[in-house]
């Protein structure tokens, strides 16, 4: 089973600094996502990963499929960006089912 | 376009009574569907899932059940709650990516 570790677990930012959230996972994976969770606590899913780099806004997704780690930037960063950001993973198991494993979450608070 | 409806979007409930949450998805055909649970400081965990109707697979043992009695419907239940069943219940589906529905904070007196 997968193990999908979070750093840091809580983040105090300052508008407009640059964030970064770190996750790291065990077993090799077929795809990384990066969730966005606000306090009333609907899941929007941000970026689906299976290599390389993506980008969205201010938000930018990278992932090293061999060191097992991915990154969630956030430039100029905004009150509004305030949320928990949660890592999930799908393990290479293969069929069609997309069950995923979800690292414990980031909570990010950007102070104006 | 595809849209998932949980209901209801909050629920108090006392201990032992009855429960049903029930999930819809609309604009898509056979999806796999998911019920997740998320309990106070802790990260989501997979509770159940199911590849097509009547087909359900559980993940973890508890006092929960799943039932999927149409392509597109997805039902939680339990015949009597515990207190640890309190928490935030997610719906999703997938086909290629996964989709998550709003969810329900269930809290359990």
């Amino acid at each position: 089973k997968n193990e999908v570790e979070q750093s840091p677990q809580n983040l105090t930012a300052q508008e407009g600094e640059f964030i970064t959230i770190n996750c790291s996972y065990s077993v090799g994976i077929s795809a990384l996502h990066w969730l966005q969770q606000h306090p009333g606590g609907g899941i929007v899913s941000l970026f689906m990963l299976s290599s390389g780099k993506k980008k969205h806004g201010r938000l930018i997704a990278t992932i090293n499929i061999q060191e097992k780690h991915s990154s969630l930037h956030i430039t100029a960063s905004h009150p509004r960006d305030s949320a928990v950001y949660i890592c999930a993973v799908r393990e290479n198991s293969g069929g069609s089912n997309y069950k995923l494993t979800f690292g414990k979450g980031t909570l990010l608070t950007v102070n104006p | 376009s595809q849209t998932i409806h949980q209901w209801p979007a909050t629920l108090v409930q006392p201990v032992g009574s009855p429960l049903s949450l029930e999930c819809t998805v609309e604009g898509t055909s056979n999806p796999n569907l998911y019920w997740y649970r998320q309990a106070a400081g802790r990260g989501l965990q997979l509770l159940f899932y199911s590849v097509g109707i009547g087909q359900i697979s559980s993940e973890v043992p508890q006092n929960l059940s799943a039932s999927r009695p149409q392509d597109r419907q997805f039902i939680l239940s339990s015949k009597k709650l515990l207190l640890s069943d309190s928490g935030f219940y997610l719906c999703a589906w997938s086909m290629r990516e996964q989709f998550f529905g709003p969810g329900t904070r269930l809290t359990v007196l």
